[in-house]
């Protein structure tokens, strides 16, 4: 199985920062990496998909880049609702693994 | 608009049996490969299954293999997961989302699944 990991698992910023979270794959997945964002008590959502592709309606502040086994999440003006949790997820291989998540909550 | 409707969770004991639905609208259901995904109390994400369009290609995590069955309807655009000889360590929300060629684009809401005594 692929293992996915990301850090910082928390961190800490204030609205207008600009944030990044990384996740790594055990292996080579090309660009199968999507990233997922979860609010407590909420379903989770896509947010990028194949590294870098934005999902419809979501905010081009969020950005992903990255290939083979290193990917990174950009929020680049960091605003209220986007205190959240943020999980990546490979895609090249079943079964299709989610990093552990990083928490991402107000300075 | 998507919708996915999970509906059959509750507590459980342990050994115990629970079937799960996930009411789908909004697509054409029978389009679609569907997933499971299950998240513990406090913990990350976890992948438990894949289901094809016709429902003949499954797979599974092997944590849930040979305990849990997955099924879909397509003529009600409803899928099912039974889970059977269940354990402590399965609790936890389950959730079902639409599979768009690599990744989940719409998620239910979820529903709870406590094991225990």
């Amino acid at each position: 199985d692929i293992q996915m990991t990301q850090s910082p698992s928390s961190l800490s910023a204030s609205v207008g920062d600009r944030v990044t979270i990384t996740c790594r794959a055990s292996q080579s997945i090309s660009r199968y990496l999507n990233w997922y964002q979860q609010k407590p008590g909420k379903a989770p959502k896509l947010l990028i998909y194949d590294a870098s592709t934005l999902q419809s309606g979501v905010p081009s502040r969020f950005s992903g880049s990255g290939s083979g086994t290193d990917f990174t999440l950009t929020i680049g003006s960091l605003q209220p609702e986007d205190f959240a949790t943020y999980s990546c997820q490979q895609s090249y291989s079943i079964p299709f693994t989610f990093g552990p998540g990083t928490k991402v909550d107000i300075k | 608009e998507v919708q996915l409707v999970e509906s059959g969770g509750g507590l459980v004991k342990p050994g115990g049996s629970l079937r799960l639905s996930c009411a789908a609208s909004g697509f054409t259901f029978s389009s679609y490969s569907m997933n499971w995904v299950r998240q513990a109390p406090g913990k990350g994400l976890e992948w438990v299954s894949s289901i094809s369009r016709s429902g003949n290609y499954i797979e599974s995590a092997d944590s849930v293999k040979g305990r849990f069955t997955f099924s879909r309807d397509n003529a009600k655009s409803s899928l099912y997961l039974q889970l059977n000889s269940l354990r402590a360590e399965d609790t936890a929300i389950y959730y079902c989302a639409r599979y768009q060629e690599g990744y989940l684009d719409s998620w239910g809401q979820g529903t709870l699944v406590t094991v225990s005594s």
